[in-house]
């Protein structure tokens, strides 16, 4: 049963500060995974997909990558801004199913 | 073009009630998913639709919880005898084909009393 952990689970960083999230998966046999963004009360937003065949994908300050051997994933958001201030969360689509299995998130706060 | 809506936005019902939720996912969209999210915690999977019919259900909790997509779009999540532990925020989610990204709409929030 794939398991998906996000450390830490909360973050609080001064505005300007380089953000670093972490993601874990147990079963290596995933078709891609996917970061999202989440804002109190609301649904979830689409940040990056990667494939399992590609290391990395980049949006603008966001980039992530992708070591699918050791079951790990890390979104880095350059120069933070209070309006990075959201959930984070990570989800892993296995290669046997559609249904993606997501981690518990991580909090972020900016401070201006 | 629109996203996947969802109504109602949050529902309030009381212990032993039955509920049905919405959910219209992007126009052309042939699958669809639905997700529980409980606070603070992330999305947990419940059912997938193929067009009409449900590809994997093995995440439904027990039998009070059932799903339908009878036309292949607009699907309706049915719970019957609602629980207090059923509260919690409905996701539903559509993607092009099977295995595309999956996008989400806004949820439904459900409090049982």
């Amino acid at each position: 049963k794939q398991e998906v952990t996000q450390i830490p689970a909360a973050l609080s960083v001064p505005e300007g500060e380089n953000l670093v999230l972490n993601c874990s998966f147990t079963d290596s046999a995933i078709y891609n995974l996917q970061w999202f963004r989440q804002d109190p009360g609301k649904g979830l937003t689409s940040l990056l997909l990667i494939q399992s065949s590609q290391r990395e994908q980049t949006s603008g300050r966001l980039n992530a990558s992708l070591d699918k051997s050791s079951g790990r994933s890390t979104l880095y958001i350059a120069a933070s801004q209070p309006g990075d201030s959201a959930t984070y969360l990570c989800a892993v689509k296995t290669a046997a199913g559609n249904k993606l299995t997501f981690g518990g998130g991580t909090r972020v706060l900016v401070k201006p | 073009g629109a996203g996947v809506s969802q109504t109602p936005s949050n529902k309030v019902t009381e212990k032993g009630k039955y509920v049905e939720l919405r959910c219209d996912p992007i126009s052309g969209h042939t699958a669809l998913y639905w997700y529980r999210q409980s606070l603070g915690q992330g999305p947990e999977f419940l059912i997938y639709f193929q067009g009409t019919g449900a590809a994997d259900d093995s995440g439904l909790p027990n039998d009070r919880f059932f799903a339908v997509r009878p036309e292949g779009s607009v699907s309706t999540l049915k719970i019957q005898r609602t629980e207090r532990g059923d509260s919690a925020v409905y996701l539903c989610a559509s993607s092009s084909e099977q295995g595309a990204k999956q996008y989400f709409g806004p949820g439904t929030r459900l409090t049982v009393t």
